[in-house]
């Protein structure tokens, strides 16, 4: 079973630009998160999708993040524009369901560096 | 409000010996309970999770992780360390652990460092 992609691994570009994060969530998985994980500190929720709906984004900044997952599977996280203090590892998990039971699987992250 | 905390930034052992990394936890309701491990450069990976049932629970890689009610603690253990175990472990708790999120709180993160 092929695990949870995210593209691209690295990314560096200077505050004020735009850049966008993919995650593939393994097959058949119907909830999708988008973690931020500064360097030094646990994963923090930005986002929860439920198939194509949001679930939770009460974390997510939305005056300069935005995620979509369309078609219920593949998800884009963008920034817009990017400041320094958002340099951290972004990671996409997914989980059959959203129960709160539930193990969640990690992709392996992107590093953003904000210059 | 749920929460979880690791009181040590990191723990040292030597291979072979058996080693502890400490969580305690704060929640109202069903106290689910999580662990996962991070290697370098790579994401998090499940090690295991407490539910309900007993309260020793066994998962990947020979870890296992004692439930204490009393002390609201889920310390996670291994009998025999490896070098290999060397990563960073976080202990996790569902935001909401009667509803549909799934949105875990984690700890800060121990670094365990495994020496030969």
């Amino acid at each position: 079973e092929a695990g949870v992609a995210q593209s691209p691994r690295y990314k560096i570009i200077e505050k004020r630009q735009s850049v966008a994060f993919w995650c593939n969530p393994i097959s058949g998985h119907a909830t999708l998160y988008w973690y931020q994980q500064i360097l030094g500190q646990g994963p923090k929720l930005l986002i929860q999708f439920q198939n194509n709906g949001v679930v939770d984004d009460s974390q997510l900044p939305k005056d300069r993040f935005s995620a979509e997952r369309l078609k219920g599977v593949d998800s884009t996280l963008k920034i817009q524009p990017a400041k320094l203090e958002d340099s951290a590892v972004y990671l996409c998990a997914s989980s059959p369901s959203g129960g709160a039971h539930r193990e969640q699987y990690f992709g392996p992250g992107t590093r953003l560096t904000v210059t | 409000a749920q929460s979880v905390a690791q009181p040590e930034d990191q723990v040292n052992v030597a291979e072979g010996n058996p080693l502890t990394v400490k969580c305690t936890y704060s929640v109202s309701g069903n106290p689910y309970l999580f662990w996962y491990v991070q290697y370098p450069n790579r994401g998090l990976q499940f090690l295991l999770k407490y539910i309900t049932g007993d309260n020793l629970v066994k998962g990947s890689y020979g870890f296992e992780a004692e439930f204490n009610k009393s002390q609201t603690s889920f310390h996670l253990k291994k009998p025999s360390a490896l070098v290999s175990d060397s990563a960073l472990y976080f202990c996790a708790v569902p935001k909401d652990s009667s509803g549909n999120t799934g949105k875990l709180i984690f700890g800060q993160g121990t670094t365990l460092q495994v020496k030969p």
